[in-house]
C-alpha cells in the first residue's frame, strides 16, 4: 500500500479484555516496529521484526504483550487482560532494509481501557 | 543507559527562526532523525544526520555533532502550520535497530 495502515483506529476495551491491533506495513518493507506513545510523550519502543523474525522484544512491558508477523508482512500486537495503564496510542512503523533508511509511521491505534 | 533530552515546550512567532536542541547519550550511534508530529497524527520524517555537519532541506535544517552528542533542528520563516511536536530520535549501531525517541518538543507558533 501507499503507507503504513493500522486498524482499528480507535478501540475502547474493558479492563481484563484481550485486544488485537493490526499493522499493514509499506509493501516490501523488511523491518517493522511497534511503539507505544502516551499522551504528551515520545514513542517508546516495544518490539522489532525483520521479515518474520522478531529480533528485539526488549520493550514489551509485560508478558501480557505479544507480537507476531508470521509471513513477514502484516503484524499483530496482542494485549491480554488489558489494564488501565495500557491506554495509549500504539504506533506501527516500517522501513526498507539498510540502516540509513527512513522509518515510516502509521497513524496509530488509540486504545482506551475503561 | 540511553538518554535523549530536548526541551519540553517552545514558543515563537510567525516568520521567525527557532532552534530546537537535542542531546543524546546512547550505546552506539548510527544516525539521528527528526520527526514532526501534529496532534492526533503519525510522526512524519523531517531529516536524517549520520555525519557531522548541517543538512538543509527547504525551511528546515538539521545539525549534528557526534563528539558532543548534540543535534539541533532549525526552522526558518515559521508558519502557523509548524505548530507541532518535534521528536529527536537516535538509531543504535546495528543495522535495522529501532529508533530511540526523546519526549518531544511542543512548538507553538503565534501570529
Amino acid at each position: 500500500g501507499a503507507g503504513v495502515s493500522q486498524s482499528p483506529r480507535y478501540k475502547v476495551a474493558k479492563r481484563g479484555q484481550d485486544v488485537a491491533l493490526r499493522c499493514d506495513p509499506i509493501s516490501g518493507h523488511v523491518s517493522l516496529f511497534w511503539y507505544q506513545q502516551a499522551l504528551g510523550q515520545g514513542p517508546e519502543f516495544l518490539t522489532y521484526f525483520q521479515n518474520e523474525a522478531q529480533l528485539d522484544k526488549s520493550g514489551l512491558p509485560s508478558d501480557r504483550f505479544f507480537a507476531e508477523r508470521p509471513e513477514g508482512s502484516v503484524s499483530t500486537l496482542k494485549i491480554q487482560r488489558t489494564q488501565q495503564e495500557d491506554s495509549a496510542v500504539y504506533l506501527c512503523a516500517s522501513s526498507a532494509a539498510g540502516s540509513g533508511n527512513t522509518i515510516y509511521f502509521g497513524e496509530g491505534s488509540w486504545l482506551t481501557v475503561v | 543507559g540511553q538518554n535523549i533530552d530536548q526541551p519540553t515546550e517552545m514558543t515563537a512567532t510567525e516568520g521567525a527562526i527557532v532552534q530546537i536542541n537535542c542531546t543524546y547519550q546512547t550505546s552506539g550511534f548510527n544516525g539521528l532523525f527528526w520527526y514532526q508530529q501534529h496532534a492526533g497524527e503519525a510522526p512524519t520524517f523531517l531529516s536524517y544526520n549520520v555525519l557531522d555537519g548541517l543538512e538543509e532541506k527547504g525551511r528546515f535544517s538539521s545539525f549534528l555533532s557526534r563528539s558532543k552528542g548534540y543535534s539541533y533542528l532549525l526552522l526558518k520563516e515559521l508558519q502557523m502550520k509548524d505548530s507541532a511536536s518535534y521528536l529527536c530520535a537516535v538509531r543504535g549501531n546495528q543495522a535495522g535497530t529501532a529508533l530511540i525517541f526523546g519526549k518531544g518538543t511542543t512548538l507553538s507558533v503565534s501570529s
